[in-house]
């Protein structure tokens, strides 16, 4: 157990629907991460917040969309979803940002998206 | 985009051999670091070396990064069955605070 939560694990579901990803951090730390991984595209940075506000934007799709919440969780909002969306979601934490971190980022599992 | 770029994509050795695996990155980095992924499961920190840093050891595993090459490899010793994973190279340029990950490099230890 790395200590970040990510729920669902398997998600399946069809096109045109709208799914809610949620991750929580590792305790203490205040940057949530989210990546994408497919097979073609490898791991795609997709959006990074901060104790509550967005720092940095990857290459996130209008239809998807993210926040953080003050208790630091965070979802990730998947709409009007394609077969292209299947992929792995992940999300890491880490106790400040990617600049400043000498630590690495912690990983969860991972939910697993697909779309039929 | 990706920033680092891992090779060989692909690797196999047999346990109690070395195994290298090297990653190119096109711009300046805050520091470099290298993650495995166990099939279909989270990726796992492996070690962070700071762009004023030359080399770095942890247990088997030992990390060399040269910044006028833009260019790191990751050594595993003495390799073991348990070591088959995807590695991966990531990094952030600048000031960004995109941590960037490569298509990683395949490892396939057979015992």
């Amino acid at each position: 157990d790395s200590g970040v939560t990510q729920t669902p694990k398997h998600l399946i579901t069809a096109t045109g629907q709208r799914v809610t990803l949620r991750c929580s951090p590792r305790s203490g730390d205040l940057s949530v991460y989210w990546y994408q991984q497919s097979l073609d595209q490898g791991l795609q940075f997709l959006i990074h917040y901060y104790n509550g506000e967005e720092r940095a934007k990857g290459n996130i799709l209008e239809r998807f969309s993210a926040q953080q919440f003050p208790d630091l969780h965070s979802e990730l909002n998947l709409s009007s979803l394609e077969l292209g969306d299947s992929a792995l979601y992940f999300c890491a934490s880490s106790v400040g940002g990617p600049s400043l971190n000498n630590y690495g980022y912690t990983f969860g599992s991972g939910t697993r998206l697909t779309v039929v | 985009s990706q920033q680092g770029e891992e090779d060989p994509q692909a690797l196999s050795i047999q346990e109690g051999e070395n195994a290298t695996m090297n990653c190119s990155y096109k711009t300046s980095i805050n520091n470099l670091q290298w993650y495995r992924q166990n099939s279909g499961r989270g990726l796992v920190h492996l070690i962070l070396i700071r762009s004023n840093e030359r080399e770095k050891h942890s247990g088997r595993l030992r990390v060399t990064l040269d910044t006028s090459k833009k260019s790191s490899s990751l050594l595993i010793t003495a390799s073991r069955a348990a070591d088959t994973a995807s590695y991966f190279c990531a990094s952030t340029q600048g000031g960004s605070e995109k941590l960037v990950f490569g298509k990683g490099t395949k490892l396939t230890v057979n015992p």
